[in-house]
């Protein structure tokens, strides 16, 4: 079993709708929890990053971190055609490696 | 966005031969890394370094080895290339903590024939 857990999709949504990305984990130390975006042939960008448990959002962002369930989402509201992408959630342990561990990455594609 | 350059970009080759990735930043980054990125597996690591000549294991390190002799650069070389070997090859690069963005160059896709 891996340490984290991601639905590949692909997730196709009509323009403006509400997108949720989730992930799953088993290893109760993690305590980094990040998202990254991918677009086609590109590096990952650092999306959202979260400490521990709790909410944060940014723009038509927003991260949620439930450790209890060892489960993370992503929301994207008003969705847009350039968020069409790969998103790919990473967890870490230690704090003074950065040493991250991927989930396999959701493909979504945002339909004008 | 931080400078890291990875060379070549693309690269093919055949079963047996050594290979050698370049990964260059200009941010006097700490911490470099290198990852693979197969479909079904996502991002998985396959060495780091945390300083000048020190590198140590990732998840997936049989048949790679690293070296770092300056801040800026960071090598890749599988000395017997193998086609369990074809894939985007990631370097990344941060300031070491987990609370810190790790800033990733633009891949190298190899495929070994």
């Amino acid at each position: 079993q891996k340490e984290v857990e991601q639905d590949p999709g692909p997730l196709s949504v009509p323009e403006g709708a509400i997108v949720s990305l989730n992930c799953t984990y088993s290893n109760s130390a993690f305590q980094y929890f990040m998202w990254y975006r991918q677009y086609s042939r590109k590096g990952p960008e650092l999306l959202m990053y979260t400490y521990s448990s709790g909410n944060k959002e940014d723009g038509r962002f927003t991260a949620q971190v439930d450790k209890s369930s060892k489960y993370i989402s992503l929301f994207i509201r008003d969705s847009q055609p350039s968020d069409s992408a790969t998103y790919l959630c990473a967890m870490s342990v230690h704090s003074n490696t950065g040493k991250l561990i991927f989930g396999q990455g959701t493909t979504l594609q945002v339909k004008p | 966005d931080a400078g890291i350059t990875q060379s070549p970009r693309h690269k093919v080759t055949e079963t047996g031969t050594p290979v050698t990735l370049r990964c260059h930043q200009t941010e006097n980054h700490r911490y470099m890394y290198w990852y693979r990125q197969d479909p079904g597996h996502g991002l998985r690591l396959i060495h780091y370094s945390y300083g000048v000549k020190d590198t140590d294991k990732g998840e997936v390190s049989d048949g790679y080895s690293v070296s770092r002799s300056k801040t800026e650069d960071f090598l890749l070389t599988l000395e017997s290339a193998t086609s369990s070997q074809t894939s985007v090859y990631f370097c990344a690069s941060s300031s070491g903590q987990a609370t810190d963005t790790q800033y990733f160059g633009p891949g190298t896709r190899l495929t070994v024939l």
